[in-house]
């Protein structure tokens, strides 16, 4: 079964300082991989999206996400974080096979500092 | 605007009730997903539909039902047997079944079980 790892429960960033998040899926081909973000009491909204093609992608609101077949990850970066960013960031898979459905991580809660 | 409602954003249930939270979307989506979200494990399918008429169940459908009638509605029934409810549910959408493309969310019910 595949399965979807965020080893990072809680950030905290300086604003301006560049941020990292870490992602790493467990399934026997390339999966589909998705970031997305999620205020407090709100929807998840789509950061960007890998299927196929060029291993970094570039998404909305200054962030990208290098996909890396060998370490089986797909990182999320933004080099400087706004207070803004603050949120919920979760990072999402599905195979090839899967009609659309999505296995979720279980989260990185981003705090940001002045 | 195109999007997808959730309504209500908050809702309140007695024991041994049965609820149902509304999904709708004008997005002219074929797929409807619902997820319970619990804090620190991340979003868990519930059910989901890729055509009117007919559903399936997800990772955790006991004590949940679901009806995809219209195109546009998939409302979600927590039930009494469902022992432990209180959690944030959303609702999500995609364009295409039989492959895996973008979904969209809206922006939740929050259910507490008083």
């Amino acid at each position: 079964a595949q399965s979807v790892t965020q080893p990072d429960i809680h950030i905290t960033v300086s604003e301006g300082a560049s941020l990292e998040l870490r992602c790493n899926y467990s399934y026997g081909a390339t999966p589909y991989l998705f970031w997305y973000v999620q205020s407090p009491g709100q929807g998840l909204q789509l950061l960007l999206k890998y299927f196929s093609g060029d291993t970094l992608v570039q998404g909305i609101k200054g962030f990208e996400a290098e996909f890396k077949r060998s370490q089986s990850s797909f990182n999320l970066r933004k080099p400087s974080v706004h207070w803004s960013d603050a949120a919920e960031y979760f990072c999402a898979v599905a195979r090839v096979d899967s009609w659309g459905k999505l296995q979720f991580g279980a989260g990185t809660q981003v705090v940001v500092t002045p | 605007d195109g999007g997808i409602t959730q309504s209500p954003k908050y809702l309140f249930r007695k024991e041994g009730q049965n609820v149902t939270l509304s999904c709708e979307q004008n997005l002219n989506h074929d797929a409807m997903y619902w997820y319970r979200q619990d804090p620190g494990q991340g979003l868990r399918l519930i059910y989901y539909s890729q055509i009117v008429n007919d559903f399936q169940k997800g990772d955790i459908a006991e004590g949940y039902s679901v009806s995809r009638e219209k195109k546009e509605s998939f409302p979600l029934t927590v039930t009494s047997a469902q022992k432990n409810p209180t959690a944030f549910y959303l609702c999500a959408s995609s364009i295409a079944t039989g492959g895996v493309n973008e979904q969209f969310f809206g922006p939740g019910t929050r259910l507490t079980v008083l």
